[in-house]
Formats: C-alpha cells, sequence, structure tokens
C-alpha cells in the first residue's frame, strides 16, 4: 500500500484552518492514525481510527476519512503547531506504511 | 512516566553489524509489543520491526528482512535489534516506539511513546 500526502508543505497564518490530505493506493478502511513531529522532537501519536483523538490532543485537531482518502485538520493554527505531519496505514499491518510527511509553518 | 532510551548507534562501514538497545521504564514491558521505526536524515519514518509482548512474533519490513533482527528481554525490559550486512542505505535515526496493543490488534500497529532514538551511520 501506497500513502500519499498532499501537500508536502504549506504556510499559514495563526487562527487559519489548515487541512493535510492523506490518500492510501488501496482500501483501507478506517485504519488511519497521524503523527505530530516538531522540529527536533521524535513523532507523537494525534489521531487513530482516523477520526479518534489520543489522550490529551487539543481539540482544535480532527481527522476524517475512509477507505482511500482521509484528511487532518487544524481548527485554529497555533505556533505550537508547527511539525511535519505523516499519516499511517495499519490496515494491512504489518507491514506498516507512513506517508511522507506534511511540513506546516506559519506565514 | 514512560520511558524509551535507545543506546548503541554508532559510525559503522558498510557490510559489519551493529546491536541497538532499548531500555524501557515506566510501564508493564511484558504486556506491550515494540517497534522500530527508522528516518534517515532528513527524510520521512520507515517502519522496520515489530515483536510481539512474549517475542512469539516478529515481522520485517522488506528493505531489511534477512539482515536485522528484532528481539526483546523482559526480564531486563529492554529490545534490541541487531543489524546485519548494513548498507549505506541503513543510515539513519534508530526509534524504538511502544505499540498500544501486545500484537496480534490494530492497536499494536500505533506507537506511543517514542524513544529519542541513536543514530546509524553506515559509510566507509
Amino acid at each position: 500500500i501506497q500513502m500519499t500526502q498532499s501537500p508536502s508543505s504549506l504556510s499559514a497564518s495563526v487562527g487559519d484552518r489548515v487541512t493535510i490530505t492523506c490518500r492510501a493506493s488501496q482500501g483501507i478502511s478506517n485504519y488511519l492514525a497521524w503523527y505530530q513531529q516538531k522540529p527536533g522532537k521524535v513523532p507523537t501519536l494525534l489521531i487513530y481510527g482516523a477520526s479518534t483523538l489520543h489522550s490529551g490532543v487539543p481539540s482544535r485537531f480532527s481527522g476524517s476519512g475512509s477507505g482511500t482518502d482521509f484528511s487532518l485538520t487544524i481548527s485554529g493554527l497555533q505556533p505550537e503547531d508547527v511539525a511535519t505531519y505523516y499519516c499511517q496505514d495499519y490496515n494491512s499491518a504489518p507491514p506498516v506504511t507512513f506517508g511522507g510527511g506534511t511540513k506546516v509553518d506559519i506565514k | 512516566q514512560v520511558q524509551l532510551v535507545e543506546s548503541g548507534g554508532g559510525v559503522v562501514q558498510p557490510g559489519k553489524s551493529l546491536r541497538l538497545s532499548c531500555a524501557a521504564s515506566g510501564f508493564t514491558f511484558n504486556t506491550y509489543a515494540m517497534h522500530w521505526v527508522r528516518q534517515a536524515p532528513g527524510k520521512g519514518l520507515e517502519w522496520v520491526a515489530i515483536i510481539w509482548y512474549d517475542g512469539s512474533y516478529t515481522f520485517y519490513a522488506d528493505s531489511v528482512k534477512g539482515r536485522f533482527t528484532i528481539s526483546r528481554d523482559n526480564s531486563k525490559n529492554t529490545l534490541f535489534l541487531q543489524m546485519n550486512s548494513l548498507r549505506a542505505e541503513d543510515t539513519a535515526v534508530y526509534h524504538c516506539a511502544r505499540a498500544l496493543g501486545g500484537g496480534g490488534t490494530a492497536a499494536s500497529y500505533r506507537f506511543d511513546p517514542w524513544g529519542q532514538g541513536t543514530l546509524v551511520t553506515v559509510s566507509s
């Protein structure tokens, strides 16, 4: 399975609504997770099951989708959200496949 | 708190071997599956291997199958990655990551938390 994220990078203003998309090369039901990797830090789990927020994740993050098309939305971008975001398929795991990442920064 | 600390990275020549360790603390290690995930410098994430909570099942990415071996010592709360026949393309930061399940469940393929990683550089 291939996981394709778009865009590869984006720049937005504080408070903007930001949406990142992830497309699977074949249907993966809702077995999709999103991770956030801040600069110089390790990845942290944001969302699993395509739309379930992991414990402690701010509610401005949300996920949606099923099958092949998924999205991660940040409703009101904050400076601390500057990071690279990765989607991950675990429908047919193992193996596990990550998307190529989307780098988000502040305009 | 949950902590994962990797060690064993370094500079190694192509074709040589290296053994990575990941010391776990703050949780009941022998009830969780564990993974290795790597990240080449400036690149994205690449999953490497999984081992179930009791060591009874392992699986590898095609890129490392036959060269890498994942194992664990539950008596010492430690995860290992034996890397043989190393290649330049294996150069990366290697993270251990705890699964959210013990083995044969979807949760076992979600990762939280991740260790800080240890850098492996394969170069002559």
